[in-house]
């Protein structure tokens, strides 16, 4: 499986955006890219993803560099609720399992 | 509450004795996994099950571990003779298979402790 790298953690203020890196330099054409959460105490939980254009949905906005080499989730207004480790992922396809790295330790500051 | 549910939420239990979880996927979700995950970690995949046939396993998953998803509905993980190091997070996730890349939506998961 190709290799992520994200920073182990980040902090940032509330109701302000909120940026968090991956770099995947050798991703493969045929990788999608996922985003992956997960709250304290829970399982984790789907964010978004996406192959080469970059995706909004109603939790964040990927945006992918055009090389694919990297990629970017957007929260675009953190809240208190936003704390979480954020996992990114790449999954090619017909790669049934995701493998998850120790992910970006987001902490919102109220 | 129809996401995905396991059980027990935590189970303590001393090393040598065998432990069953289960867990109930979404309804109509062709697709379960399961997962282990210690502190600090991200979780690992263990196998998955497409209907009721197990498609993958990972070398993680020892020879004292079985999972069986009878009927493709809910499924099922043993561990015989438990180690200390078992003690983990074992989370379940359910998918529908989807012409492209699908979702999982993972359970709470069952926290295991093994004295």
């Amino acid at each position: 499986d190709a290799k992520t790298t994200q920073p182990n953690s980040m902090e940032s203020n509330e109701e302000e955006p909120v940026h968090l890196p991956c770099n995947h330099s050798t991703i493969s054409g045929t990788d999608y890219i996922h985003w992956y959460r997960q709250l304290p105490s829970q399982g984790p939980e789907y964010v978004i993803h996406g192959l080469t254009s970059n995706v909004n949905n109603r939790m964040a906005s990927l945006a992918i560099a055009e090389d694919r080499k990297s990629s970017t989730l957007i929260l675009h207004r953190a809240t208190l609720r936003d704390a979480a480790v954020y996992y990114c992922i790449l999954r090619d396809f017909g790669n049934e399992k995701l493998t998850f790295g120790t992910g970006t330790r987001l902490t919102i500051i109220p | 509450d129809t996401g995905v549910s396991q059980n027990p939420r935590h189970k303590i239990t001393k090393r040598g004795q065998n432990v069953t979880f289960r867990c109930d996927p979404i309804s109509e979700h062709n697709r379960l996994y399961w997962y282990r995950q210690t502190l600090g970690q991200g979780p690992e995949f263990l196998t998955y099950f497409q209907n009721e046939a197990q498609l993958e396993k990972s070398r993680l998953l020892s020879d004292r571990f079985s999972a069986e998803r009878p009927k493709g509905s809910f499924s099922t993980l043993e561990i015989q003779r438990t180690e200390q190091g078992d003690s983990a997070m074992y989370l379940c996730a359910s998918s529908l298979l989807r012409v492209s890349t699908d979702t999982q939506y993972f359970g709470p998961g069952t926290r295991l402790t093994v004295l």
